[in-house]
């Protein structure tokens, strides 16, 4: 039992770049969400699924897109990346009590 | 609207010491709170959970939080420090809307550090 995987672990991408963050749960959780984390500024919402088919905006979503391939899969998309998404991005899962489980995250860094 | 506000950002404590970590909420409705630890160039884990059960929650690593209604706070505390509990640790609170989507809404989070 995995739980929450997240590929890549660190990646660095220069301006215009884009790339594809995976994120995998095997808990047969229903909702998964896209999260970054800055300093001093705790974790933001940038996309979640509530369900398989479904995506909606979180409190940052402005440069990213996100697809839910499967109940098992959430993947985030850079399509031209900017150095103010340079940050740690984190996946996760929930449980219908609204506990979370988390990934290990991805380190970006856009020069 | 939901929000969780944590007071201090950065709190040192003397090994064995009390933990003292605040949290105050706002929520129209009943929520369901959480409080999560990071340990560096890690994931969040969670600690403990309040889902409307009883008012003071035991976790992992001998930490607890009460909830209380009335100040609208779920303090973290732990009896005495240890070393290995320096890391930063979140309150959250639950997004109630339309449908179960699961939602939290985290503090921005305060760094624990132990002081040996």
């Amino acid at each position: 039992n995995a739980g929450v995987t997240q590929t890549p672990k660190f990646q660095v991408l220069k301006t215009g770049q884009s790339m594809t963050l995976q994120c995998a749960q095997d808990m047969n959780h229903n909702s998964m969400y896209w999260y970054r984390q800055d300093p001093g500024m705790g974790l933001r919402l940038i996309y979640y699924s509530a369900s398989e088919g479904t995506t909606d905006k979180g409190e940052v979503p402005n440069g990213y897109n996100v697809s839910r391939l499967n109940k098992r899969e959430f993947s985030l998309r850079l399509e031209s990346a900017a150095p103010s998404q340079t940050s740690v991005y984190f996946c996760a899962s929930s449980a219908p009590n609204y506990e979370q489980y988390f990934g290990p995250g991805t380190r970006l860094t856009v020069t | 609207a939901q929000s969780v506000t944590q007071l201090g950002s950065h709190v040192s404590v003397s090994e064995g010491a009390l933990v003292l970590l605040r949290c105050n909420y706002s929520s129209s409705v009943p929520p369901y709170l959480f409080w999560y630890v990071q340990y560096p160039n890690q994931g969040l884990q969670l600690l403990l959970k309040y889902t409307s059960a009883a008012t003071l929650v035991k976790g992992i690593n001998g930490f607890e939080a009460e909830f209380k209604k009335s100040e609208t706070s779920f303090h973290l505390t732990k009896p005495s420090a240890h070393m290995s509990d320096a890391a930063e640790y979140f309150c959250a609170v639950s997004v109630h809307g339309s449908g179960n989507t699961g939602k939290l809404i985290f503090g921005q989070g305060t760094t624990l550090q132990v002081k040996p």
